[in-house]
């Protein structure tokens, strides 16, 4: 177990929805990275929080949004859903950005869009 | 851009032997990270072992270590005396040290399968 956690495991909508995946680091972790892991597409990064601020952005769609609130959790917001964000989702925290600490990844949320 | 490749997409290996998984990435920075994560079927992503590019001295975890070739931008994993439980995807990673974003850049994968 890594200490980050990520709700809901499982997560099944249909095209054109919105959904919201949840992520809470390690006590401690002020930093969070959202990843997406797709068959075509392998493991990308799609952005990145520090201590509530956005730090960095990767391949994330502009129906996609992200935020961290006070409380260091970290939700992402996918909306107008296609078929191709099915996908499984990984959140990862670090103590903080730029150093020599590990990112402990989430169990991952998998999303399916019928 | 950094890009990192894995050019084995499958591997095998017998119970107890030793293999190798390859990994080689593209960056025009001198101080970095390289990463090696281990994904079950589980899909968890776990942390196998981590290499500093400032350090000469190649990695090691008990049966897991690493032949970094920093000139040739090498980055292979060698596993020890395999184990049934060692049979997952093995991702390469680098990611850019310092300044203020962290993020991980992955290759493809190998899929390593391990026989009894």
């Amino acid at each position: 177990d890594s200490g980050v956690t990520q709700t809901p495991k499982h997560l099944i909508t249909a095209t054109g929805q919105r959904v919201t995946l949840r992520c809470s680091p390690r006590s401690g972790d002020l930093s969070v990275y959202w990843y997406q892991q797709s068959l075509d597409q392998g493991l990308q990064f799609l952005i990145q929080y520090y201590n509530g601020e956005e730090r960095a952005k990767g391949n994330i769609l502009e129906r996609f949004s992200a935020q961290q609130f006070p409380d260091l959790h970290s939700e992402l917001n996918l909306s107008s859903l296609e078929l191709g964000d099915s996908a499984l989702y990984f959140c990862a925290s670090s103590v903080r950005p730029g150093m020599a600490e590990t990112q402990y990844f989430g169990p991952g949320t998998r999303l399916l869009v019928l | 851009a950094q890009t990192v490749t894995q050019s084995q997409p499958e591997m095998s290996v017998q119970e107890a032997e030793t293999v190798t998984l390859s990994c080689t990435y593209d960056t025009s920075e001198s101080d970095y990270y390289l990463f090696w994560y281990k994904q079950p079927p589980s899909r968890q992503m776990i942390l196998v072992i981590r290499q500093e590019a400032y350090k000469q001295q190649n990695a090691t975890e008990n049966r897991f270590s690493v032949n970094f070739q920093k000139a040739a931008k090498s980055f292979s994993l060698k596993i020890s005396d395999s184990q049934l439980g060692d049979a997952a995807m093995y991702f390469c990673a680098y990611r850019n040290y310092g300044g203020s974003q962290g993020n991980l850049i992955f290759g493809k994968g190998t899929k390593l399968s391990v026989k009894p």
